[in-house]
């Protein structure tokens, strides 16, 4: 099946540093990822979409520059969250469609928890 | 209105139990959805998918979808604790997700 891995699990840095998150399809080319926060005891919330070899395309509220995604292969997306305050600490989650599935089925990662101080 | 919206829970039950969890949505556009399960700290894994309306079995799994009042339901049979996690409902194709029940089933 399709696999989606997340580097690193988890995180913790200072506040005012920039963290970076990757999110690679290991048994497959992902044309498009997706990039999701949720906190806990909530639902995913999308905040992106990666596109490969063009500019990401950002949900309503979600700041582009705040939130840097690049996706410069077919498997591999990355998300960097520049200048990290306490309230960006969250669980971030990529995901991404298989093209031996249906394209409607996402695969997720399992996650990046983030923690700033 | 959120387009999806689940209670969160938690519900908890005990082992060999008969649990019911529930989605509703709000818009009738909507023709497929998609459980998801999601255990503590990990991203969420595919369950199954519903038929537009009906029920659909997989093993101790069978989703339902009453198109008439806008909600659907994912029953688990003989309920294990390895069955506790989040439940997420989703609109096939949509990238919005319902809030997730969360699951406990006490041996």
């Amino acid at each position: 099946g399709a696999v989606v891995s997340q580097h690193p699990s988890r995180v913790i840095c200072k506040s005012g540093t920039s963290v970076k998150i990757e999110c690679r399809s290991l048994d497959f080319q992902a044309t498009t990822m997706f990039w999701y926060r949720q906190f806990p005891k909530k639902s995913l919330m999308l905040m992106a979409t990666s596109n490969e070899g063009s500019k990401a395309t950002y949900e309503q509220g979600v700041e582009k520059d705040k939130f840097l995604i690049n996706h410069a292969s077919l498997t591999l997306s990355t998300l960097t969250v520049t200048s990290a305050h306490p309230e960006d600490s969250s669980f971030y989650i990529c995901s991404a469609r298989s093209p031996w599935t249906s394209a409607e089925t996402q695969y997720f990662g399992p996650g990046t928890r983030l923690l700033v101080l | 209105q959120k387009e999806v919206e689940q209670d969160p829970g938690p519900l908890s039950v005990p082992e060999g139990a008969i649990v019911s969890l529930n989605c509703t949505y709000s818009n009738s556009a909507f023709q497929y959805f998609m459980w998801y399960r999601q255990y503590s700290r990990k991203g969420p894994e595919l369950l199954m998918y519903t038929y537009s309306s009906g029920n659909k079995e997989d093993g101790r799994f069978t989703a339902q979808v009453d198109k008439s009042s806008k909600y659907i339901s994912l029953f688990i049979r003989d309920s294990q604790p390895s069955d506790s996690a989040t439940y997420l409902c989703a609109p096939r194709g949509k990238l919005i997700f319902g809030q997730g029940t969360t699951l406990q089933v006490k041996p």
